[in-house]
């Protein structure tokens, strides 16, 4: 039974580059959710979809991020220009309808370094 | 809005021994609680969750947690602690408002030493 799939795995970039993070979630969860997880601020959700649609993005750091989903098996979250300070773990979950009572499912995670 | 303390940075236990992590809450209304387990490289697993019913719940790899409504706590534990428990725990609370989000505390890093 395939998780949520996330990649890259690892990603090295410069700063200035675009960078773009995949995420294709668990068949049939109707909740997507991109988060970052630094040692300093520990784990900050970003953004949630509900049926593909953006509920809260509250938690977008600035408009040089940005996330789609297109449909209900594939999301990106895109940075544009990025920076040293973008650096850090971002994760993808996903979690069925009448999500507050199921538990979310993570990703492996996008290791993300600019250089 | 809701939030959670887990207010210890690192938790030392021999192998064998009971093991504890702390969680308290804080939420308007009856919480939703979960405890999630990361291993290095790794995303979040989910340990075990309370919604209502018994306040002792019990979960995956022999752990359990029991919910405080009074003392407003969510305390993780294992009766006796393996090596490979060695990982970063979180604790999350979601409020029963219709706001899906979940709050995560800091984690704390378990350490269990044989």
């Amino acid at each position: 039974d395939a998780g949520v799939i996330q990649s890259p795995r690892h990603e090295v970039t410069e700063m200035g580059q675009e960078v773009t993070l995949r995420c294709k979630p668990i068949s049939g969860h109707d909740y997507l959710f991109w988060y970052r997880q630094t040692m300093m601020r520990g784990l900050e959700l970003l953004i949630y979809f509900n049926n593909n649609v953006p509920i809260d993005d509250s938690g977008m750091p600035e408009d040089r991020f940005s996330a789609k989903m297109p449909n209900a098996s594939f999301s990106t979250l895109k940075i544009q220009p990025s920076e040293p300070r973008d650096s850090a773990v971002y994760f993808c979950a996903s979690s069925f309808a009448q999500g507050a009572r199921q538990p979310q499912h993570f990703g492996d995670g996008t290791r993300l370094s600019i250089l | 809005a809701q939030s959670v303390a887990q207010p210890e940075d690192q938790v030392n236990v021999a192998e064998g021994n009971p093991l504890t992590v702390k969680c308290t809450y804080s939420v308007s209304g009856n919480p939703y609680l979960f405890w999630y387990v990361q291993y290095p490289n790794r995303g979040l697993q989910f340990l075990l969750k309370y919604i209502t019913g018994d306040n002792l719940v019990k979960g995956s790899y022999g752990f359990e947690a029991e919910f405080n409504k009074s003392q407003t706590s969510f305390h993780l534990k294992k009766p006796s602690a393996l090596v490979s428990d060695s990982a970063l725990y979180f604790c999350a609370v979601r409020d029963m408002s219709g706001n899906n989000r979940l709050a995560f505390g800091k984690g704390n890093q378990v350490v269990v030493i044989p």
